[in-house]
């Protein structure tokens, strides 16, 4: 199993400009999420999805869109990037019985930079 | 509200000295889970540990140990025997109710040979 798989693993973008951050997982997990890390700080919420046609906003949704065809992927969009959108971007997924109990499975992230 | 307290930032140990990660948390579920998460240098999360609020033993996995206590809400974990590789960030996580992870800020851990 590839697990959690993200793609760009890096990428500058220019103020205005939009993006979509792929995300991909093989473990027929249900739950699937989307964090933002800032420097030094932990991870904040940004969407997730219990499952294929369902999302909810997390803590910091503004500025994103994210959309749930498929149990595998989950793309997070960007419209319009903001200089305070520059941060590490961080899929996970996780199976769905428990969901609570279970434990979170990440991706190796995405680093964003708006100039 | 939900919070997890890491107040320390970062800690610096030699080689083969123990040493204690402290969480706090705060929550009104009666229901929650605990997370350890390691975030090393190349920037990966790595799962450690998850404690239900119903199960307050201790945790022991070979170097690595938590200590759950309910009653001052803390969640500590302790590295025994410190290696050069244990260097990384660790974040302490908590689960409420409504199936989202907070997360507390991290301490840096840095080992010295």
């Amino acid at each position: 199993n590839a697990g959690v798989t993200q793609t760009p693993k890096f990428r500058i973008l220019k103020i205005g400009q939009s993006m979509t951050l792929q995300c991909t997982q093989d473990m027929n997990h249900n739950y699937m999420y989307w964090y933002r890390q800032d420097p030094g700080m932990g991870l904040k919420l940004i969407y997730y999805s219990v499952g294929a046609g369902i999302t909810d906003k997390g803590e910091v949704p503004n500025g994103y869109n994210v959309s749930r065809s498929t149990t595998e992927d989950f793309p997070l969009r960007l419209e319009l990037a903001a200089p305070s959108q520059t941060s590490v971007y961080f899929c996970a997924s996780s199976y769905g019985g428990g969901a609570a109990y279970n434990e979170q499975f990440f991706g190796p992230g995405t680093r964003l930079t708006v100039l | 509200a939900q919070k997890v307290t890491q107040a320390q930032t970062e800690i610096s140990v030699v080689e083969k000295e123990d040493v204690t990660l402290d969480c706090v948390y705060e929550t009104r579920d009666t229901t929650y889970y605990l997370f350890w998460y390691k975030q090393p240098p190349s920037g990966e999360l790595v799962f450690l540990i998850r404690r239900n609020s119903f199960d307050e033993q201790n945790e022991i996995s070979g170097r690595y140990s938590w200590n759950f206590q309910k009653s001052t809400s803390s969640f500590n974990f302790t590295i025994t025997a410190s290696q050069v590789v244990d260097s990384a960030v660790y974040f302490c996580a908590l689960r409420d109710s409504n199936y989202q992870l907070i997360w507390g800020a991290g301490t840096k851990l840095i080992i010295k040979p």
